[in-house]
């Protein structure tokens, strides 16, 4: 069963735009909720998660349990944010299952 | 701490060839997950693997797919008699005993089925 999902394959803005990733979720109970992100020629890194509610770079990420939502987003887009997006869950059990990824491309 | 380190970074293998990946956790980590890229896809869960441990291999397909993390030494997921469709990146993530939350991956090995 599919518990993550992100139903943009490809994303592009202009900078300076808003952007939002959309994720949605799937999973009775508490998970928890991740954005890793993968720029290019690096290695996939954890980007931010909800139970630190930081903002990193600019993104931020709310839980919303009623949509079973955890969409990224930024006000202001630049173009290092061009990159692969990955949104992620983990359950009580240490497992973790990842979306098909996002690729936003932002635009100067 | 180098990071999670993986081996080969590319591979190259013919159709029937066995295939062997190699995952290095990060120092201090005892959990070891295997995923599976593929263009279209994202990233698809394999294996969990704790120290001598298989915990969760409901990703590995039932045949010809396998994995360790021994006592000492790496994490292999080793892939037998390879098919074109094996073609993928594969990457190891890790994390520390208990789990933080947080995986930390490694660079990807890619391999390539002639």
């Amino acid at each position: 069963a599919q518990r993550v999902t992100q139903p943009e394959k490809l994303l592009s803005v202009f900078k300076g735009a808003p952007v939002e990733l959309k994720c949605n979720y799937s999973y009775s109970g508490s998970p928890e909720l991740f954005w890793y992100v993968q720029y290019s020629r690096q290695r996939l890194q954890l980007l931010l998660r909800h139970i630190s509610r930081e903002s990193i770079k600019g993104f931020t990420a709310d839980l919303n349990k009623g949509e079973t939502s955890f969409h990224l987003k930024k006000p202001f887009a630049q173009e290092e944010d061009s990159a692969m997006y990955y949104c992620a869950l983990s359950d009580p059990g240490n497992q973790f299952y990842f979306g098909t990824g996002t690729s936003l491309t932002v635009i100067p | 701490n180098a990071g999670v380190m993986q081996n080969p970074r590319h591979l190259v293998r013919r159709r029937g060839q066995e295939a062997r990946l190699r995952c290095s956790p990060m120092k201090g980590h005892s959990h070891v997950y295997w995923y599976r890229q593929l263009p279209e896809e994202g990233l698809k869960f394999m294996v969990y693997l704790q120290k001598e441990n298989i915990i969760d291999e409901s990703g590995m397909p039932k045949e010809r797919f396998s994995a360790e993390f021994p006592k000492e030494g790496p994490s292999i997921l080793r892939i037998q008699q390879v098919v074109r469709g094996d073609s993928a990146a594969y990457f190891c993530a890790s994390s520390p005993l208990g789990g933080t939350g947080e995986l930390f991956f490694g660079e990807g090995s890619r391999l390539t089925v002639l």
